[in-house]
């Protein structure tokens, strides 16, 4: 299971509170992504970093914000503007953009 | 953007019997399309991918094949196994450029 690493494994929130997800990965990849996942949508892209210190919004990026101050680190936080939290996060990695992503062991949150 | 389209969305078969997965893609520029496979509660996991300069790839009992006139490709296992159950995502991009696009997945059932 090693490689990339997220925590928490299960996270719960308040409305109206902002959280933070965490991402870490050994790999030296240059590219990290944050997917959600809900039952029957597949994986959808929120934010997506090629490069240190810059990052583009995915599909369904409102109500989150990533930082990318090192390679190692994609941190998304979900911020009480996200009306819908509830649900499985996954983050990615891979060499360059575009290659084949391995993926962390992901965090389910919940909104209590 | 990329727009990925993946069929069916539940899938059973008899034990022994192959299975097929099917899926569109809408930017001409996509090149490396992936697959993978989730279990129940763990992460997506890199199956086999293809990459638009071949027409097939094969590894043991699974197989992709790719259409690029007609922008589909297809994912083909042979003599299903109980542990083959879970759910299949295909995915495209632009190698070194954009970041994967899932389809919305299909939850392959293996009946023993």
């Amino acid at each position: 299971d090693g490689g990339i690493t997220q925590s928490p494994k299960y996270l719960f929130r308040k409305e109206g509170q902002n959280v933070t997800l965490s991402c870490e990965q050994n790999l030296n990849h240059d590219a990290m992504y944050w997917y959600r996942q809900d039952p029957g949508q597949g994986l959808r892209l929120i934010y997506y970093s090629q490069i240190v210190n810059d990052f583009q919004k995915g599909d369904i990026a409102e109500g989150y914000s990533v930082s990318r101050e090192k390679k190692e680190s994609f941190p998304l936080t979900v911020t009480s503007a996200q009306k819908n939290p509830t649900a499985f996060y996954l983050c990615a990695s891979s060499i360059s953009g575009g290659w084949g992503a391995f993926f962390g062991q992901g965090t389910r949150l919940t909104v209590v | 953007g990329e727009n990925v389209e993946q069929h069916p969305s539940t899938l059973s078969v008899q034990e022994g019997d192959s299975a097929v997965i099917k899926c569109t893609y809408s930017d001409s520029a996509s090149n490396y399309f992936p697959w993978y496979k989730q279990e129940l509660g763990k992460r997506p996991q890199l199956i086999i991918d293809i990459r638009s300069n071949v027409g097939e790839k094969k590894d043991q009992r699974i197989a992709v094949t790719l259409n690029k006139t007609a922008k589909h490709f297809s994912l083909h296992i042979t003599e299903t196994q109980p542990e083959d159950s879970a759910v299949y995502f295909c995915a495209a991009s632009i190698e070194g450029n954009t970041p994967l696009v899932f389809g919305k997945g299909t939850r392959l059932s293996v009946i023993a």
